[in-house]
């Protein structure tokens, strides 16, 4: 059974920068079927795409988000990352790593999602 | 970017009442959508994809509809285990996005 866990820290100071990794355990990142992303949502609010990777290498962000995000794989640990630079308080939510389908499709497996809280 | 609507933004229901949720998508997205469920505190869950395809171990009161800018999710029997906020989401055009969601509740 594919299972997915978000690991980083739950506080990041304003203006620094938010790093999140995914790791994948039960199946390879490195599939060629799947792509791999990263979805977030404010408390109380809906879900926003933030980006995706495919195990290539090859990047897909969301236009709101691309001058702040990098989104990078690791095949030899099977883990992909986020890093989102200058956060803000708007920044703050659950960060939920994903696998989509090919083509980006549905998002079919998910983590269990950690909560960023931009404060100082 | 693609806007997604849904409609109603929350619904009270009984046990074993029939839910519509429909969901339009600014331009046409084909069958390029996908319905999800989040319960409070969890993780979004895959229940429908490319607008009518039941995903695998998905209870078949759940059913989805539509193409080009107007899609339809129908829970055919609620269920009290069927309580929380389903978004549909389009994948035609990046960036992907989502609807608001629709919060289900008991009546």
């Amino acid at each position: 059974q594919l299972q997915l866990q978000e690991s980083g820290p739950g506080l990041v100071k304003p203006s620094e920068t938010l790093s999140l990794t995914c790791t994948v355990s039960g199946g390879s990142i490195s599939s060629s079927s799947y792509y791999w992303g990263w979805i977030r949502q404010p408390p109380g609010k809906g879900l926003e795409w933030i980006g995706s990777i495919y195990y290539s290498g090859s990047t897909y962000y969301n236009p709101s988000l691309k001058s702040r995000v990098t989104i990078s794989v690791d095949t030899s640990k099977n883990q992909f990352s986020l890093k989102l630079s200058s956060v803000t308080a708007a920044d703050t939510a659950v960060y939920y790593c994903a696998r989509h389908g090919e083509q980006l499709a549905s998002i079919d497996y998910w983590g269990q999602g950690t909560l960023v809280t931009v404060s100082s | 970017d693609i806007q997604m609507t849904q409609s109603p933004s929350s619904l009270s229901a009984s046990v074993g009442d029939r839910v519509t949720i429909t969901c339009q998508a600014s331009q046409d997205i084909s069958n390029y959508l996908n319905w999800y469920q989040q319960k409070p505190g969890k993780a979004p869950k895959l229940l429908i994809y490319d607008a009518s395809n039941l995903e695998t171990g998905v209870p078949s009161r759940f059913s989805g509809s539509g193409s080009g800018t107007d899609f339809t999710f129908t829970i055919s029997s609620l269920q009290p285990e069927d309580i929380a906020t389903y978004y549909c989401q389009q994948y035609d055009n990046l960036p992907i996005t989502f609807g608001p969601g629709t919060k289900v509740d008991i009546k």
